[in-house]
């Protein structure tokens, strides 16, 4: 069974920290990694990630995989308040199944 | 707004009842997938369609089924509802297989 796990469980900073959340997984035959945020209701899309070593950026979120060690982190710099949400991770397998980790819970206190 | 809309809102109905949830994908996008969230569970995949096939199906529960039509709209039907059926349902579509998900605002369903 596929698997995809998140840390932290939660996280609490303040306006201007640098985080980085961490995503490992177990996946037969994977193919590509997401990240989505998810405030009060429906997650929106972040980033895809397919190649090791290959960074995804847009503006202050970035985010890199490693295909050899099996995880991802997304880092966000210069957090704000507007930055508190659910982060999930998701992996997607060779049968399009999508696969979501339980999620980092951010809070950005002024 | 991801483009991909659901109906209804929200759903209150009582245990060993059915409903149909529904799910319009963004315009241009053939893939239609069901989750489930609930509080200990998190996202859970149920079952995607593909320009009206079935392409792959997780953890969905017999007394649940899905369709997706020729106009490309989808349907959850949940049937003998029990307590445990309470929980958000997101449907979310994509242009193809594996490709990123729009996901839409849910439709949150309580079981009495």
């Amino acid at each position: 069974e596929d698997k995809v796990v998140q840390s932290p469980l939660s996280l609490v900073v303040h306006e201007g920290d640098t985080v980085t959340l961490n995503c490992s997984y177990e996946v037969t035959n994977f193919r590509s990694l997401l990240w989505y945020k998810q405030e009060k209701k429906a997650p929106t899309f972040l980033f895809m990630l397919t190649s090791s070593g290959i960074e995804k950026k847009s503006g202050r979120l970035s985010s890199i995989l490693d295909k050899k060690e099996l995880f991802s982190i997304l880092n966000i710099t210069a957090t704000q308040t507007g930055d508190s949400a659910i982060y999930l991770c998701a992996v997607y397998n060779a049968g399009n199944m999508l696969t979501f980790g339980g999620g980092t819970r951010l809070m950005v206190k002024p | 707004d991801s483009g991909v809309t659901q109906t209804p809102k929200h759903l209150i109905t009582a245990t060993g009842q059915r409903v149909t949830l529904r799910c319009s994908p963004r315009s241009g996008d053939l893939s239609v997938y069901w989750y489930q969230q609930s509080l200990d569970q998190g996202l859970q995949f149920l079952i995607q369609y593909y320009n009206g096939e079935e392409r792959a199906k997780g953890n969905i529960l017999e007394r649940f089924s899905a369709q997706q039509f020729p106009d490309l709209h989808s349907e959850l039907n949940l049937s003998s509802l029990e307590l445990g059926d309470s929980a958000l349902y997101f449907c979310a579509s994509s242009r193809g297989t594996q490709y990123e998900q729009y996901f839409g605002p849910g439709t949150r369903l309580t079981v009495t």
